[in-house]
């Protein structure tokens, strides 16, 4: 296992598009997060899973955005009619839970998306 | 409310020198303090993670300090080199509570000149 992958790494959409995002965890890590960052400023959470469970949406996350992690594995992040302002990278990380270092956190190389 | 300021926002060094990044926080109950780095256009890379009970940890040229009863952590990087320029970003975790128990800083953009 090499790490977090993530796809596509690059993606460009015009405004009223649906995007759809991929991550591939670690493969042993139950906990999988989405965090969404743009220039200049740090990673803003999203939403994360423990297992296929979503335990919690920021209200970041307008009714546009929906994440899923059907099997407990891979998570996919979908933005329905893009938006200008949506623009940014989006980062996957997954972890394990329980001991001293609860939580941390290996990150993909993110998804950068560009709408036009 | 559970807040991490780093400082300062942007770092400009010359190759070779040391400098010092800070980070403060106000999380509570706090679980471990963690810095990465993140080079542009990339995901972000853990450096170190300190629990309450570490007060300092090193990786390579990279030292970690951390102060739980004043809240605070530096990074301190030695003989910096120009692939050191990156943003640093310090998070803290909290026992319970919610974003997934991570509270982000905004980081420190460090630019190393030749």
């Amino acid at each position: 296992d090499t790490g977090v992958s993530q796809d596509p790494r690059h993606k460009i959409t015009k405004r009223g598009q649906n995007v759809t995002f991929r991550c591939d965890p670690i493969s042993e890590h139950n906990r999988l997060y989405w965090y969404r960052q743009t220039l200049g400023q740090g990673p803003e959470f999203l939403t994360y899973f423990q297992n296929e469970a979503q335990l919690e949406k920021s209200r970041l996350l307008s009714d546009r955005f929906s994440a899923e992690r059907p099997k407990g594995s891979f998570s996919t992040l979908e933005i329905q009619r893009t938006e200008q302002g949506d623009s940014a990278m989006y980062l996957c990380a997954s972890s394990s839970s329980g001991g001293m270092y609860t939580g941390e956190l290996f990150f993909g190389e993110g998804s950068r998306l560009t709408v036009l | 409310k559970n807040q991490v300021e780093q400082s300062p926002q942007s770092l400009i060094i010359l190759e070779g020198k040391n400098c010092t990044l800070q980070c403060n926080y106000t999380v509570s109950p706090f679980s471990n303090l963690r810095w990465y780095k993140q080079d542009t256009g990339r995901g972000p890379v853990s450096l170190t993670i300190m629990t309450f009970s570490e007060n300092t940890k090193s990786n390579g040229r990279y030292t970690a300090t951390l102060d739980a009863d004043t809240k605070q952590s530096s990074l301190h990087i030695t003989a910096s080199q120009l692939s050191d320029s990156a943003s640093y970003i310090c998070v803290v975790s909290l026992v319970g509570g919610s974003q997934g128990n991570l509270i982000f800083g905004k980081g420190t953009k460090l630019s190393v000149k030749p």
